[in-house]
């Protein structure tokens, strides 16, 4: 079973710049996750989805970060205009049906560098 | 408000120790799950293990145990005779409400030494 999917590895850009990320999520996961972890610190949730639809984006920056999944399969995290403060691993996930005792399964995660 | 805490950041054990690493979660849900993540340097977090909050039986699998006490909060992980790939971060991670948001902890990094 292939695992989750994310493109590119490592990412280095300069301030104000824009970047993206891909994840492709297990095949038949409805629910996909982005985190983002900053270096020394547990992963945070920037946004959830459950189908091609929405869950919970509370804690997501929404004046410079977007998120879509637009067919319910993979997803792309923008981050427009990107800060210092941005670098961070960027991690993807996913479950079957995001569902409290379900575990989660994680892509490799993009190294993002912001100069 | 839910919290959960790792209180500790760095343990270094001798190859074959065994080792403990502590999770506090407070919340007032009544029902919750608890898991355990593994992040080795090559960066991909494994899930290791999950209890739920109405089943304090402790459990041994393999190498692993974890005790679940409910009164205290505490939900702690146990890696017998440790060994050098056991060295990772490990998170601590609840699980409350209907669906799956999940907290993350600070997460402890264990070092392994031979």
């Amino acid at each position: 079973e292939a695992g989750v999917a994310q493109s590119p590895r490592y990412k280095i850009i300069e301030k104000r710049q824009s970047v993206a990320f891909w994840c492709n999520p297990i095949s038949g996961h409805a629910t996909l996750y982005w985190y983002q972890q900053i270096l020394g610190q547990g992963p945070k949730l920037l946004i959830q989805f459950q189908n091609n639809g929405v869950v919970d984006d509370s804690q997501l920056p929404k004046d410079r970060f977007s998120a879509e999944r637009l067919k319910g399969v993979d997803s792309t995290l923008k981050i427009q205009p990107a800060k210092l403060e941005d670098s961070a691993v960027y991690l993807c996930a996913s479950s079957v049906e995001g569902v409290a005792n379900e575990k989660l399964f994680f892509g490799s995660g993009t190294q993002l560098s912001v100069l | 408000a839910q919290k959960v805490t790792q209180a500790q950041t760095e343990i270094s054990v001798v190859e074959k120790e065994d080792v403990t690493l502590d999770c506090v979660y407070e919340t007032r849900d009544t029902t919750y799950y608890l898991f355990w993540y593994k992040q080795p340097p090559s960066g991909e977090l494994v899930f290791l293990i999950r209890r739920n909050s109405f089943d304090e039986q402790n459990e041994i699998s393999g190498r692993y145990s974890w005790n679940f006490q409910k009164s205290t909060s505490s939900f702690n992980f146990t890696i017998t005779a440790s060994q050098v790939v056991d060295s990772a971060v490990y998170f601590c991670a609840p699980v409350s409400g209907g669906y799956q948001k999940v907290t993350f902890g600070t997460g402890t990094k264990l070092q392994v030494i031979p």
